[in-house]
């Protein structure tokens, strides 16, 4: 089956450790997406990367990393100098086209303790 | 700068009554126009997109959502809701060269039997 995994789907750490969320895409796309979702704020764009080894800062990228080595995998690490981790977690990915369609994974939902 | 609003924030309705999201976005050039679906603690999943032609689209699930240019609106309709329908809708434009959708805040629908 094609599609975008995100690893776990309930993930649990202690204030000031960091943390490193997965997500894995077999749909062959060049694009992924890191976004933040808070209720009542909608999606929040947190990084995004249009090619391998490339990738830009969203509109909240402050307390928070990522890599893009692989195509098909884009990990998210959230740091201890994100002041507020605890969120549900979405990543995407979609062909690097003007239609700028996106597909998304089941999510992660992180809370710091 | 592209943005979106859906002024809805919450909207109850009976089961098999009519259903109209409404949503207006802000962009400065042609829009890619977009309508998702989020379910509890799930991901997004497509219902619908406009990318040029025929102002009114048909999606999954018997929503369709017509494109007004002068308005600056992507309502989304439904002519008979079903207890299945109850879940949070998002509105989406994108269209840049970054690949980027940009959201709004989420209209969550509540149905009634």
């Amino acid at each position: 089956d094609g599609g975008i995994t995100q690893s776990p789907k309930y993930l649990f750490r202690k204030e000031g450790q960091n943390v490193t969320l997965s997500c894995e895409q077999n749909l062959n796309h060049d694009a992924m997406y890191w976004y933040r979702q808070d209720p009542g704020q909608g999606l929040r764009l947190i990084y995004y990367s249009q090619i391998v080894n490339d990738f830009q800062k969203g509109d909240i990228a402050e307390g928070y990393s990522v890599s893009r080595e692989k195509k098909e995998s884009f990990p998210l690490t959230v740091t201890s100098a994100q002041k507020n981790p605890t969120a549900f977690y979405l990543c995407a990915s979609g062909p690097r086209v003007l239609y700028n369609e996106q597909f998304f994974g089941p999510g992660t939902r992180l809370t710091v303790l | 700068a592209q943005s979106v609003t859906q002024p809805d924030i919450h909207i109850t309705v009976s089961e098999g009554a009519s259903l109209e999201l409404r949503c207006n976005y802000s962009y400065g050039a042609t829009p890619y126009l977009f309508w998702y679906v989020q379910s509890p603690g799930q991901g997004l999943q497509l219902l619908l997109k406009y990318f040029s032609g025929d102002t009114l689209v048909q999606g999954i699930k018997g929503f369709e959502a017509e494109f007004k240019r002068s308005q600056s609106s992507f309502n989304l309709r439904k002519p008979s809701v079903h207890w299945s329908d109850a879940a949070e809708y998002f509105c989406a434009v994108g269209g840049g060269s970054n690949y980027k959708l940009t959201f709004g805040k989420g209209t969550l629908l509540t149905v009634n039997p």
